[in-house]
């Protein structure tokens, strides 16, 4: 399954399929990424991160794939599990900036 | 361990009144921050501090303070709550400027009646 991140922010898929959650950022300059996962109740927890200069990275069972041309970042979940289900956010830090700017989410269903 | 923790995680009030919601982070960080998510799960930055240096997303109205009394604290002072204050607030720390791998608190959920 595949989302586009602000068009549609929900996203279901069957369980042991692969996910892959989009996100457009906002400014070129920015030079640092991150995907956090956010569980219903709970605050927004780390996943995985990617700085701009890669354009790739890998983590246990996410990748995170980066294309600066065109400002779009995604997260590629392999063999989706019931426990993925959560709301995703890219965040972006812009050059020379104190903190993160969020991204609106995309909603994961995973059915069983 | 809880290492971003925030209290309380409920808060039921009237308009009007003054609240304060309390962070800590034992993860001896030297950036925390607040966040605002609203009903739709959207996250904004509101203020983030580091070292005594206090920096404040302009949009936040003068009602909402942070106040540090040490390192490892940042509590949130809302003065007269609007009903549009009601939201989800999240503290947050990470260990330098930059939000690099920013630590979430589980939230504060605001409610103003």
């Amino acid at each position: 399954g595949e989302s586009v991140g602000l068009h549609l922010p929900t996203l279901s898929v069957q369980e042991g399929d692969n996910s892959i959650i989009n996100c457009a950022y906002s400014n070129s300059a920015s030079d640092y990424f991150i995907w956090y996962k956010q569980e219903s109740g709970k605050g927004p927890q780390f996943i995985i991160d990617i700085r701009s200069n890669m354009d790739k990275r890998q983590g246990q069972r996410v990748t995170v794939l980066l294309n600066k041309t065109v400002k779009h970042l995604s997260l590629q979940i392999a063999a989706t599990q019931p426990g993925d289900s959560a709301v995703y956010f890219c965040a972006e830090r812009w050059e020379g900036a104190n903190n993160l700017f969020f991204g609106t989410g995309t909603r994961l269903t995973v059915i069983p | 361990d809880t290492a971003v923790s925030q209290t309380p995680k409920y808060l039921v009030t009237q308009m009007g009144n003054d609240k304060s919601i309390k962070c800590e982070q034992n993860l001896g960080h030297d950036t925390m921050y607040w966040y605002k998510q609203d009903s739709k799960k959207f996250l904004k930055i509101m203020f983030s501090y580091n070292n005594k240096e206090l920096i404040i997303n302009e949009t936040v109205p003068n009602r909402f303070s942070p106040k540090s009394p040490d390192k490892a604290h940042l509590n949130l002072h809302i003065n007269s709550l609007e009903l549009g204050d009601s939201a989800v607030y999240f503290c947050a720390s990470s260990p330098r400027m930059g939000g690099s791998e920013a630590f979430f608190g589980q939230g504060t959920r605001l409610t103003v009646v």
